[in-house]
């Protein structure tokens, strides 16, 4: 059974501070590992997918990568604003109809 | 294009009621899925469906049933409730299609059974 699990469950660092997100999962054989935001009371937003046969992924000032054979991936998040303030999930993905696995996210407090 | 719409928003039920949670998404995927949200637990998978007419079960089955009648349509029900799943539920529905393969997550229901 797949494991997916987030260090650490929660993070507060200043304003303008570089960031790491990390995620572990037990099974490497994955189809693909999406990050997503949740913000407090809300849904889920994607922000970064990685397919298997990648190694990372950019967005503004999101980066993933993705390391399948030791079961990693990071998130990097640079020049951080309060706005970023948020929980953030990994996600992996089976093949076929494969639901996602989550872990249980980082609760990100980023301060003015 | 709504995308992955889920009613209702919010619901309070009592033991031993009965209710059923709509999804529906307007972009055609043949996947659909249903996860459940708990403090300090993450996402679970419940239920989910590979196209209409099929189902099948995720990691947390027990209690609940669905149906998908329709393509466009994902009904997730509780024929007894019980205050173990008050929870906030998420349907998803996912078109795999390789480098933009992404599952949609609709906004949410929040169910609470006292």
């Amino acid at each position: 059974k797949q494991e997916v699990t987030q260090i650490p469950a929660a993070l507060s660092v200043p304003e303008g501070e570089n960031l790491v997100l990390n995620c572990s999962f037990t099974d490497s054989a994955i189809y693909n590992l999406q990050w997503f935001r949740q913000d407090p009371g809300k849904g889920l937003t994607s922000l970064l997918l990685i397919q298997s046969s990648q190694r990372e992924q950019t967005s503004g000032r999101l980066n993933a990568s993705l390391d399948k054979s030791s079961g990693r991936s990071t998130l990097y998040i640079a020049a951080s604003q309060p706005g970023d303030s948020a929980t953030y999930l990994c996600a992996v993905k089976g093949g076929g109809a494969d639901g996602l696995t989550f872990g249980k996210g980082t609760h990100l407090i980023i301060q003015p | 294009n709504a995308g992955v719409t889920q009613t209702p928003k919010f619901r309070v039920l009592k033991t031993g009621q009965s209710m059923t949670l709509l999804c529906a998404q307007d972009m055609n995927h043949e996947y659909m899925y249903w996860y459940r949200q708990d403090p300090g637990m993450g996402l679970r998978l419940i239920h989910y469906s590979v196209g209409e007419g099929t189902t099948a079960k995720g990691e947390v089955p027990d209690g609940y049933n669905v149906s998908r009648l329709k393509k466009q349509n994902f009904l997730l029900g509780l024929e007894s409730a019980a205050p173990s799943q008050t929870s906030v539920y998420f349907c998803a529905s996912y078109l795999q299609s390789g480098s933009t393969d992404t599952q949609y997550f609709g906004p949410g229901t929040r169910l609470t059974v006292l």
